[in-house]
């Protein structure tokens, strides 16, 4: 079976760092791009960027530059969202999301069940 | 930035046919794909590239996209149906950009 296991929930203080991971299994984790996507307590999705596992290419929304980082680790078919700076706004379920298809074409068919991380003081 | 226009909820009788918009600009032109979020769980694709269902998604989902307006109908409405579907695409400025809509949530009565 194809499928994205996320790592579990997060709590922590603004200032602090943190690193989520995003695993893939039953596929050929490198010929397919990751897609990170945020959803804050009660609101929509929220496209964040995308990483290329052959290459390490980064695609970032304008939105989260500088902010995040997003990596991968090819021999443990892994992807990563990482923050150095917290903020309480960063409160929200983080998704992961396999592409499919290409260019304006590509969709989200493989989804990971999601990461809460909480930020509080 | 590229703006996915939907409205926040529609509500529909079981047995009977929900039609979920998503505006945008020359949307048209674009591909659009659809996900259903039911409450609690991660996203699910419905349907891609404005009408191809991927397999196990009954043929009660259907989709069209055409000038300004791209829509989602689900037919003969079941309980299970109730969530929220968003619309995607992806707009270019440079890179890719990839955009959400912003959610119709159906409830189903």
């Amino acid at each position: 079976e194809e499928q994205l296991v996320q790592s579990g929930a997060e709590v922590k203080k603004p200032g602090e760092s943190l690193r989520i991971s995003c695993q893939g299994s039953g596929y050929a984790f490198s010929n397919y791009m990751i897609t990170w996507v945020r959803q804050m307590p009660g609101r929509g999705l929220e496209w964040m960027g995308t990483i290329d596992p052959s290459d390490s290419k980064t695609n970032l929304s304008p939105s989260f530059q500088g902010h995040v980082t997003v990596s991968t680790d090819r021999s443990i078919n892994t992807a990563f969202l990482e923050w150095r700076s917290l903020k309480a706004s960063d409160t929200a379920t983080y998704y992961c999301a396999r592409h499919w298809g290409y260019g304006g074409y590509t969709r989200f068919d493989v989804w990971g069940h999601g990461t809460l991380v909480t930020v509080s003081s | 930035s590229y703006v996915l226009t939907q409205a926040p909820s529609v509500s529909v009788a079981p047995g009977e046919t929900a039609r979920i918009t998503c505006g945008g600009d020359n949307i048209g032109s674009k591909s659009v794909h659809w996900y259903q979020q039911k409450a609690g769980q991660a996203p699910v694709l419905v349907v891609y590239n404005d009408k191809d269902r991927p397999s196990g998604i009954p043929k009660r989902f259907s989709a069209s996209n055409s000038g300004t307006t791209a829509t989602l109908t689900i037919n003969r409405v079941e309980a299970g149906d109730e969530a929220v579907y968003y619309c995607q695409v992806w707009h270019t400025s440079g890179d890719l950009e990839g955009v959400f809509g912003s959610g119709t949530k159906v409830t189903v009565l």
